[in-house]
């Protein structure tokens, strides 16, 4: 089955710098790779997601990269706010499924 | 357009015991799933269902079982409860395939004694 590896599980940034969390995913046939957020006590919420067939989305601040070939995906946030600070998840999708890596918790240092 | 609705919040169990959580999708989506969330493991895939049918299941002992009523409303029940049950059980719903664009409920925290 899918295997999602995301690293780092903790990255704390100074409020202005950009955050970078990187996910590696192990079947080639993964079309969907969505990102989620995740602040204290609530519920994951979608922040963006792309396709195999597009190598970058933007959305403002935030940002996705996909690299099929290496099988890696990354989200890049710009100007980062202490809003920000929460659990990010990557996912890749499966049958019926989506397989999550183990999040990172970002830190948004004031 | 009201979110998806998971009752109860919070449960308070045995081991032992078992337990049945309900969740609402959202109106629309007729793809419900579940996921269970413990710190450090991230979200582990319990099941998906369609129509009332199960499409996929994930790596959990026969202890845990769903099913899906004709209104897309779904429950999961944890039989024989064990110490490790204890979790933040999520569901999510979707339009169509259960692998893409999840909106997740605010889940019921299962806490076994």
């Amino acid at each position: 089955g899918e295997n999602v590896e995301q690293h780092p599980s903790t990255l704390s940034v100074q409020e202005g710098d950009s955050a970078v969390i990187k996910c590696t995913y192990s079947d080639s046939a993964s079309n969907y790779f969505p990102w989620y957020k995740q602040e204290l006590g609530k519920r994951p919420q979608l922040i963006i997601d792309i396709r195999s067939n597009v190598g970058e989305k933007k959305d403002q601040r935030i940002a996705v990269t996909l690299n099929k070939t290496a099988k890696h995906f990354s989200l890049h946030i710009t100007e980062t706010q202490p809003e920000d600070s929460a659990v990010y998840f990557c996912a890749a999708s499966g049958s019926y499924q989506l397989t999550f890596g183990k999040g990172t918790k970002l830190s948004v240092i004031p | 357009k009201a979110g998806v609705t998971q009752t109860p919040r919070y449960l308070i169990k045995t081991r032992g015991q078992q337990v049945t959580l309900s969740c609402s999708p959202i109106s629309g989506h007729r793809s419900v799933s579940w996921y269970q969330q413990t710190p450090g493991q991230g979200l582990q895939f319990l099941f998906e269902y369609f129509s009332e049918t199960q499409r996929n299941k994930g790596n959990f002992p026969g202890r845990f079982s769903g099913r899906q009523f004709s209104n897309s409303r779904s429950e999961m029940n944890v039989s024989t409860l064990e110490l490790g049950d204890s979790a933040l059980y999520l569901c999510a719903s979707s339009q169509g395939q259960g692998n893409e664009k999840l909106f997740f409920g605010s889940g019921t925290q299962l806490s076994v004694l």
